[in-house]
């Protein structure tokens, strides 16, 4: 089963552009990690939200996360060649804090065209 | 260094060969969890520990078991390994009262 949906699948984007990246959970978030990873290497924490309306930003990337907490988005600014890779999101579905470990979605492959 | 290391980062084998996966961490944390990742499915949690003494089953181990050696070292067996054990593998740490999951760079095992 597919607790946790990403889209899309892959995006190809003109450097300076913007875009979003969608994480949906088919159960109540009470955590929602973001994760950048280059290709074939480790996972980069980017950030973690846990309260209904929560933003975060750094840099040039926000995340926000919907007031009923099943929805996440990642939204980059003004993309650069550097924001290239693949963008996880990661669910804690229990109220533990992410102890037991988190599920994954399936990821978006971002590409940044010049 | 790194916070959290992997041995070895590549490794081919043969199907029906044992094989072990080390994680070795620095940040002192408690838990420790061990993913694999495929293509098109995302990462899947094969054991996690909170403790030396604590060890559980995640949402795909069978076919794997685990050994918490020391706070600081889980390791990762594959008893006889088959073909579609092949992926990319990740540790990962975090401490009491973090949320944030700490990963180590991976290991790619190709088993042929």
């Amino acid at each position: 089963s597919q607790e946790l949906e990403q889209s899309p699948q892959s995006l190809i984007v003109q450097e300076g552009k913007n875009l979003t990246i969608n994480c949906t959970s088919s159960k109540t978030l009470y955590g929602l990690y973001w994760y950048k990873q280059k290709y074939g290497e480790g996972l980069i924490f980017l950030m973690m939200l846990q309260k209904g309306g929560e933003e975060k930003s750094h840099e040039k990337i926000t995340a926000k996360l919907d007031e009923k907490k099943q929805q996440s988005s990642l939204h980059i600014t003004a993309s650069q060649p550097s924001h290239a890779g693949i963008y996880l999101c990661g669910a804690d579905h229990h109220s533990g804090g992410g102890a037991d470990g988190l599920t994954f979605g399936k990821g978006t492959h971002l590409i940044i065209q010049p | 260094d790194a916070d959290v290391t992997q041995t070895p980062r590549n490794r081919i084998t043969k199907t029906g060969k044992r094989i072990m996966l080390e994680c070795s961490q620095t940040k002192g944390h408690d838990r420790m969890y061990w993913y694999r990742q495929d293509p098109g499915l995302g990462l899947r949690l094969i054991y996690y520990s909170f403790d030396v003494k604590d060890i559980n089953k995640g949402e795909i181990s069978d076919g794997y078991s685990v050994s918490r050696q020391a706070q600081a070292k889980f390791s990762l067996s594959l008893e006889s390994a088959i073909p579609n054990q092949t992926a990319l593998y990740f540790c990962a740490t975090s401490g009491q009262g973090s949320h944030e999951q700490y990963f180590g760079p991976g290991t790619r095992l190709t088993v042929t």
